[in-house]
């Protein structure tokens, strides 16, 4: 099993909602990632998590907040988001032990109205 | 910080052709480097990376070069199929930045049949 798979694909969501996305992963990898990415731009790192534990937070705003229940699992709660928090977030995984292939899910497409 | 540039935002190729890809990127403690496939819907997909201590790989279809002098490296498809057609992204990343990689701003590949 070489994929990594996101839920859900889509989502809508007013902006005093909460919700949260979920990305798992069975291939052992023991880092796990959180990116957005907004139309036509490159995908931009939120966070790290290297073996359950966050490793890199890159100044993302409190109203998201990662979780990492287990190695495969990496949920991103989402609350009180902005119109301009719509994007696609990707989840990715790659073996732990420095710089090597991340592997990508197909993304959530978000729209916060 | 790492800046990390495409030289063309839009390449057209006659379907056959080579295509060739470039990025720039300007942090020069960068020893990691990665081309991702991005097709419209989907995440990011691995095609190739390379170390500094190489200035050049091969895979299937594909070769990356790496120029450390001039902070420049590339991408070059042979054979350019209308399967190719998609967003290519370089990546960069360091050692010292275990698992923190910078994307670049994409190139989209137009292959003409």
């Amino acid at each position: 099993d070489t994929e990594v798979t996101q839920t859900p694909k889509h989502l809508v969501m007013g902006m005093t909602n909460k919700k949260s996305l979920k990305c798992e992963q069975h291939m052992g990898h023991r880092a796990m990632y959180w990116y957005k990415q907004k139309a036509k731009k490159p995908p931009e790192l939120m966070f790290v998590y290297s073996y359950e534990k966050l490793s890199i937070n890159e100044s993302v705003p409190s109203r998201f907040s990662p979780e990492c229940p287990n190695s495969s699992l990496l949920n991103l709660h989402l609350h009180a988001l902005q119109p301009e928090d719509s994007a696609l977030y990707l989840c990715a995984s790659s073996p732990s032990g420095g710089n090597t292939e991340a592997f990508f899910g197909q993304g959530t497409r978000l729209t916060v109205v | 910080g790492e800046s990390v540039g495409l030289h063309l935002p839009t390449l057209s190729v006659q379907e056959g052709d080579n295509s060739i890809i470039n990025c720039a990127y300007s942090n020069s403690a960068s020893d990691y480097f990665i081309w991702y496939k991005q097709e419209s819907g989907k995440g990011p997909q691995f095609i190739i990376d390379i170390r500094s201590n190489m200035d050049k790989r091969q895979g299937q279809r594909v070769t990356v070069l790496l120029n450390k002098t001039v902070k420049h490296l590339s991408l070059q498809i042979a054979a350019t199929q209308p399967g190719d057609s998609a967003v290519y992204f370089c990546a960069v990343g360091n050692s010292g930045g275990y698992q923190k990689v910078t994307f670049g701003t994409g190139t989209k590949l137009q292959v003409i049949p």
